[in-house]
């Protein structure tokens, strides 16, 4: 699988734009560019997954560099709800792919009120 | 509301005992899957299940068992031959495994804890 380079960590203010950056030079045509964020003691919940254009949802953007060899999340407006480890992901929609997605060690983001 | 439960959520048991974390899932999901994460760590997949009656190990499965017996439910049995078993456990589910690319559902997840 393909890897991902995330920074340990990040500091955001509440109601202030929060950037997570996701650097992934390895990653081949078929990758889809996954994001999953967890909560203290809870299970990932899905965020945002993108191809190569940029995506928008209810929860977040996906900002895909144009040779797709880095990405970014983009939280609009931090809550303190947002407080959570962030998975950048590559998964293989191609080929013997099954749907396997492997966690590294994530974005531990703190949101300060 | 359709989602993944599992239980229990705390689950204690002595060195050498089998035990056996639930997960049942309504989303009408064909793919379960089983991680497991150990603390300060990503995700670590144990087994998963593209349909009833099959499933393949994952990256870890050595000393853990799995049945698909029915389309909701995804049951993982830690055996005494697992080494280092006290982790947190959480299963998964997706519409499907391969093509194109689906999200999956976390359960709450089962931490278990082995003296």
């Amino acid at each position: 699988d393909a890897k991902t380079t995330q920074p340990n960590s990040m500091e955001s203010n509440e109601e202030e734009p929060v950037h997570l950056p996701c650097n992934h030079s390895t990653i081949s045509g078929t990758d889809y560019i996954h994001w999953y964020r967890q909560l203290p003691s809870q299970g990932p919940e899905y965020v945002i997954h993108g191809l190569t254009s940029n995506v928008n949802n209810r929860m977040a953007s996906l900002a895909i560099a144009e040779d797709r060899k880095s990405s970014t999340l983009i939280l609009h407006r931090a809550t303190l709800r947002d407080a959570a480890v962030y998975y950048c992901i590559l998964r293989s929609a191609g080929g013997t792919s099954y749907g396997k997605l492997t966690f590294g060690q994530g974005t531990i983001l703190t949101v300060h009120p | 509301d359709g989602g993944i439960t599992q239980s229990p959520k705390y689950l204690f048991r002595k060195e050498g005992q089998n035990v056996t974390l639930s997960c049942e899932q309504n989303l009408n999901h064909d793919a379960m899957y089983w991680y497991r994460q150990d603390p300060g760590q990503g995700l670590r997949l144990i087994y998963y299940s593209q349909i009833v009656n099959d499933f393949q190990k994952g990256d870890i499965a050595e000393g853990y068992s799995v049945s698909r017996e029915k389309k909701e439910s995804f049951p993982l049995t830690v055996t005494s031959a697992q080494k280092n078993p006290t982790a947190f456990y959480l299963c998964a589910s997706s519409k499907g495994i391969s093509g194109i690319s689906y999200e999956q559902y976390f359960g709450p997840g089962t931490r278990l804890t082995v003296t």
